[in-house]
């Protein structure tokens, strides 16, 4: 069974341009859910997607937003990027029930 | 603010020593998980706790979740190189909230041959 797969893996844009992140979750997984990881504030919560819709979501401000799409694949939207916005970006695919979640390698996003 | 603190932040040891890692909240968790990360990679997911004071083994990793689900440890016994990694623990909220994980801001381990 294939992981979950992000594109791109990195990614270099200016302050001010906005940016889309894509995850591909494990074939069967419904819930796709998106975090932050910089050094400073660790691993941060954003949002998860469950069958198109926005289950969960975290104390980000509105310029992080997301969707899915029926296959389930998962897109990120930062818009108006600033330099703080630079970090590794995760998503993780489970089953969407309380399951396990499985991570994918990240999209490096550095802004400039 | 964390919700939930791991300690310690840094660990340096040699091969063959052993060690313990904690993760503590002031919250009641559903359930907990341990991951590892390695640079350049997503977190891989070790374990995950259910009951309180529910232990769990996997080869020379000992995982246990206290009796009133706000704590965690992880032992290793006899440390190796290949166990160096980034270690976090994540708790899931009770209210239902099955995949809002809150994670620890980990604990960087590295083992000297």
């Amino acid at each position: 069974k294939a992981g979950v797969t992000q594109t791109p893996r990195y990614l270099i844009k200016t302050r001010g341009q906005q940016v889309t992140l894509s995850c591909s979750p494990i074939s069967g997984h419904r819930s796709v859910s998106w975090y932050q990881q910089t050094p400073g504030q660790g691993l941060q919560f954003l949002f998860e997607y469950f069958s198109e819709t926005q289950r969960n979501k975290g104390n980000f401000p509105g310029r992080f937003s997301g969707r899915q799409f029926s296959n389930s694949r998962s897109e990120m939207n930062v818009s108006t990027l600033e330099l703080g916005d630079s970090a590794l970006y995760l998503c993780a695919s489970s089953s969407g029930q309380g399951g396990e979640q499985y991570f994918g390698p990240g999209t490096r996003l550095t802004v400039t | 603010t964390q919700l939930l603190e791991q300690s310690p932040q840094f660990l340096s040891i040699q091969e063959g020593e052993n060690l313990t890692v904690y993760c503590n909240s002031s919250s009641v968790f559903s359930s907990l998980q341990w991951y590892r990360q390695e640079p350049g990679e997503g977190p891989v997911l070790l374990v995950t706790v259910v009951t309180g004071g529910e232990v769990k083994k996997l080869k020379r990793l000992t995982f246990q979740f206290g009796d009133a689900r706000k704590d965690s440890s992880l032992h290793i016994t006899a440390a190796q190189p290949g166990d160096t990694g980034l270690y976090l623990c994540a708790g899931a909220p009770p209210e239902g909230n099955f995949n809002k994980f809150y994670f620890g801001s980990g604990t960087k381990l590295n083992v000297k041959p």
